[in-house]
Parts: C-alpha cells; structure tokens; sequence
C-alpha cells in the first residue's frame, strides 16, 4: 500500500552486523504491527504496538512506534541467518477491524 | 494451538475457470481476511468478514466474491478466472478485539494461484 512505504525494500547484511527496517504512514496509525514471511508460506506475528513511544523486544528484535505515531523501526541486533525472510508492518490507520500492509523488506543473512 | 488452514497449496487453473479457495480456522475468531501477496505490493486486502454472512470490500475486490455461511470458514471465489489474478492468496482470522482494531492476524500457509 502506498499509505504504508517499507523502506529499504531489500537487505543483504553480514552474520552478525544489526539491522533497522522502517515503516512510515501517510496517517496517523492506530496501531502497527511487524511480521515476518518465510518464501512461500504465511505470515508469523513478531509483535504490535500502539502507543507513541512504546517501544518492544523479543530475543534479538526491538520495535519502536514514534511518539507522533506515525514511522515504526524494526531493529535486529547482530544478525542470524535464522533472520532471514521478508518483513511486513501492518497498520490500523482507522481505528478499524482491517490492515493495511507495506511492500515488505527482504533480508538476506550472509554466513 | 492456533491454526489457519488453506485447502490448497497449489492450484493451476485456465483463463476462464471458477475457483474456490478455501479457509477455515479453529479459534472461534470473529474476524476473517483474504489478501492477496504480489512482489514489490505487499499485502491487498481483497474482503474481509466480521461475522457469519457478513463481508466486506477491501481495496481490491474486483473480480472476486466470498462466502461465510459458518464462523470458521471463509471461502474467496474467482467467478471467472484471468491471468492477471495469477497470485498468493492469504486467509488470515482475527478475535474482535474490545479495545478496537483488528487485533493480531493468524495467517494460513497460502495459495499460490496460476491461472494460464
């Protein structure tokens, strides 16, 4: 979706460097949400915030939500090959029961 | 455990044809998306369903129907089959969540359509 711009659209990083993948709203986002995508199969939650500010972590993965509520970065601290898939933000911009979903970031893991 | 499932993995189907995709999830959840996953576009929302019977357009419905006659299944149906609907077809269900939004999706496996 164009109200949702993923960037980089892809990344090729050595094992064991960190990583940062953003996802910016054209509107204010109700709350967003991280997935990750292995080739071919369905989407594994990672986690959701929504308030401006919060901030989450779950092993190696940390994603903020900006206090104006509108971009969210993914970090991942030194990178494994296990990190490797494509990476999706969702969003609630209406306060709704639906999604809209970026482009994705493919990541690459190099041993 | 938590589980959306697609009946078919595959499916090669000509110009023209009907076609059924199938979803069906066993978490009593209210909430039932179909998207459709398209390189550098991400994920379209083709129609979702809040309730048994009740569905609504997402941002691309255009050639494409549903049916929910029961809370665990819902069906994404392609009246006549084109080329440029050659695509993975996502199911993915939700709990209606009291504080609003859509809440966490539980995505199924996929489908991956060809249509020749």
């Amino acid at each position: 979706s164009q109200e949702l711009e993923q960037s980089p659209q892809s990344l090729i990083v050595q094992e064991g460097k960190n990583l940062t993948i953003n996802c910016t709203s054209s509107k204010t986002l109700y709350g967003l949400y991280w997935y990750k995508q292995k080739y071919g199969e369905g989407l594994i939650f990672l986690m959701m915030l929504q308030k401006g500010g919060e901030e989450k972590s779950h092993e190696k993965i940390t994603a903020k939500l900006d206090e104006k509520k509108q971009q969210s970065s993914l970090h991942i601290t030194a990178s494994q090959p296990s990190h490797a898939g494509i990476y999706l933000c969702g969003a609630d911009m209406e306060y709704g029961n639906k999604l809209v979903f970026g482009a994705g970031t493919i990541l690459r893991v190099k041993s | 455990d938590v589980k959306v499932t697609q009946s078919s993995r595959y499916l090669v189907k000509r110009t023209g044809e009907k076609v059924f995709l199938e979803c069906v999830q066993d978490m009593d959840h209210e909430n039932m998306f179909w998207y459709r996953q398209d390189p550098g576009l991400g994920l379209r929302l083709i129609y979702f369903s809040y309730d048994v019977k009740m569905k609504e357009k997402g941002d691309i419905p255009e050639g494409y129907s549903v049916s929910r006659e029961k809370k665990e299944r819902f069906s994404l149906i392609l009246e006549s089959a084109s080329t440029n609907q050659t695509s993975m077809y996502l199911c993915a269900s939700s709990l209606w969540a009291l504080a609003g939004g859509p809440g966490e999706l539980f995505f199924g496996e996929g489908s991956r359509l060809t249509v020749l």
